[in-house]
């Protein structure tokens, strides 16, 4: 079936760069979300990337290879309240369903 | 102002009850969602409604049913409660079905079943 797979957990220093990667099954695959959830909070919607490149938003960035079956979300300058949960997400049109990976929680040190 | 709001916030109740969360959306969305998300923080989606019309409806109980009476609005109701239904509950509205289409997600219910 459809699936998206991302690292569980990532730790990084302030102010430094981290990437954090999604690979996914590509039958019926339409783009690539990106969404950080801190601990006890909702899901926000950061990036998304439906055609293959970079998509950037400030400190954020997106990216996707279609041909390659991933993508990845870059995070630069991390500050302390970066520290949260990312999840990537996608529609698969054969099963007409939302999927979300199972999320990657990010840890910064001072 | 909130976009998406949901209610009850946190609701606790014993096995073999029924309960109800409430969700409403101001922002115009023609798409609405439930979402489960369990202790492990994998998120999953359980149902979906475009303009009041079920579009995605997953493999869940059929213990399990939402309405929604206008678009603005997607409830849902849990028949007899078991201790695997605890986990977070969240709504999400998008423009558009497609799924491609930015999700803004309600504060979650946090429901526990004892």
């Amino acid at each position: 079936g459809q699936s998206l797979e991302q690292p569980s957990e990532v730790t990084a220093v302030e102010g430094a760069i981290v990437q954090i990667n999604c690979t996914y099954q590509t039958s019926g695959f339409y783009g690539l979300s990106w969404y950080q959830q801190h601990d006890g909070g909702a899901p926000t919607f950061l990036s998304y990337n439906g055609l293959d490149g970079l998509e950037e938003t400030g400190r954020f960035s997106s990216f996707l290879s279609r041909s390659d079956s991933y993508g990845y979300l870059l995070l630069q300058e991390l500050q302390m309240k970066d520290s949260a949960s990312y999840f990537c997400a996608s529609r698969y049109s054969s099963a007409s369903k939302i999927i979300f990976g199972s999320g990657t929680r990010l840890s910064i040190r001072p | 102002d909130t976009a998406v709001s949901q209610t009850p916030k946190y609701l606790v109740t014993q096995m073999g009850n029924d309960k109800s969360i409430k969700c409403e959306q101001n922002l115009g969305h023609d798409t609405m969602y439930w979402y489960k998300q369990d202790s492990k923080k994998f998120l999953k989606i359980m149902f979906s409604y475009n303009n009041k019309e079920l579009i995605i409806n997953e493999t869940v109980p059929n213990r399990f049913s939402p309405k929604s009476p206008d678009k603005a609005h997607l409830n849902l109701h849990i028949n007899s409660l078991e201790l695997g239904d605890s986990a977070v509950y969240f709504c999400a509205s998008s423009q558009g079905a497609s799924g491609t289409y930015e999700q803004y997600f309600g504060p979650g219910t946090r429901l526990t079943v004892t």
